[in-house]
């Protein structure tokens, strides 16, 4: 079993829709999470980021953690033609010292939305 | 500010040949990270620098892989040798804190 599941998609959805992208994961450690943006031929880009339970909120972007199910979610409204890229949650445990940045990756979902 | 750099953007070789990468991260970042990326999969870290130091290696294939950070500042990854299965994007990126800045691969094909 993966430590990090994410659902490859792909996800074609209309502009201005409401899009959710989701992760699992195993490791009860993890305590960062993370949402980012790839787009084709280019490195990952950090969207949102998140510290234990809860909720974070950044223009349209939303992103939730429940630690309890090992559950997060990224919601995107009023998805744009520019949304289009693969997005990738990392997670990462209780960061300290030389701790940041072991960041476990789920696998991608590729995000396309048509005019 | 200048993002992380990355060299050569592709490279293909045949099997059984070498390959180095070459990385210069954002000027001021201590921690320095090479990840492979496979097609259709997330990135998987294969070695993590502070300053030039090795924090974690645990995913390192050391018998054909190596990585060095001479000075703290720019950091090379060599392949040698190459198998089919190294095909992949290889990723640096660079961090102060806990964002990670990505520098934009390597396109590795081994034929």
């Amino acid at each position: 079993q993966k430590e990090v599941e994410q659902d490859p998609g792909p996800l074609s959805v209309p502009e201005g829709a409401i899009v959710s992208l989701n992760c699992t994961y195993s490791n009860s450690a993890f305590q960062y999470f993370m949402w980012y943006r790839q787009y084709s031929r280019k490195g990952p880009e950090l969207l949102m980021y998140t510290y234990s339970s809860g909720n974070k909120e950044d223009g349209r972007f939303t992103a939730q953690v429940d630690k309890s199910s090992k559950y997060i979610s990224l919601f995107i409204r009023d998805s744009q033609p520019s949304d289009s890229a693969t997005y990738l949650c990392a997670m990462s445990p209780n960061a300290g010292g030389t701790s940041y940045g072991k960041l476990t990756f789920g696998q991608g979902t590729i995000l396309t939305v048509h005019p | 500010e200048a993002g992380v750099a990355q060299s050569p953007r592709y490279k293909i070789i045949e099997k059984r040949q070498s390959v180095a990468f070459w990385c210069n991260p954002i000027s001021g970042h201590a921690t320095l990270y090479w990840y492979q990326q496979i097609l259709g999969q997330g990135p998987k870290l294969l070695i993590q620098f502070q300053n030039n130091g090795v924090v974690d290696d645990s995913q390192l294939p050391k018998d054909r892989f190596s990585a060095e950070r001479l000075k703290g500042v720019d950091s090379t990854l060599k392949i040698q040798p190459a198998k089919l299965e190294d095909s992949a994007v290889y990723l640096c990126a660079s961090s102060y804190w806990y964002e990670q800045y990505f520098g934009p691969g390597t396109r590795l094909t081994v034929t």
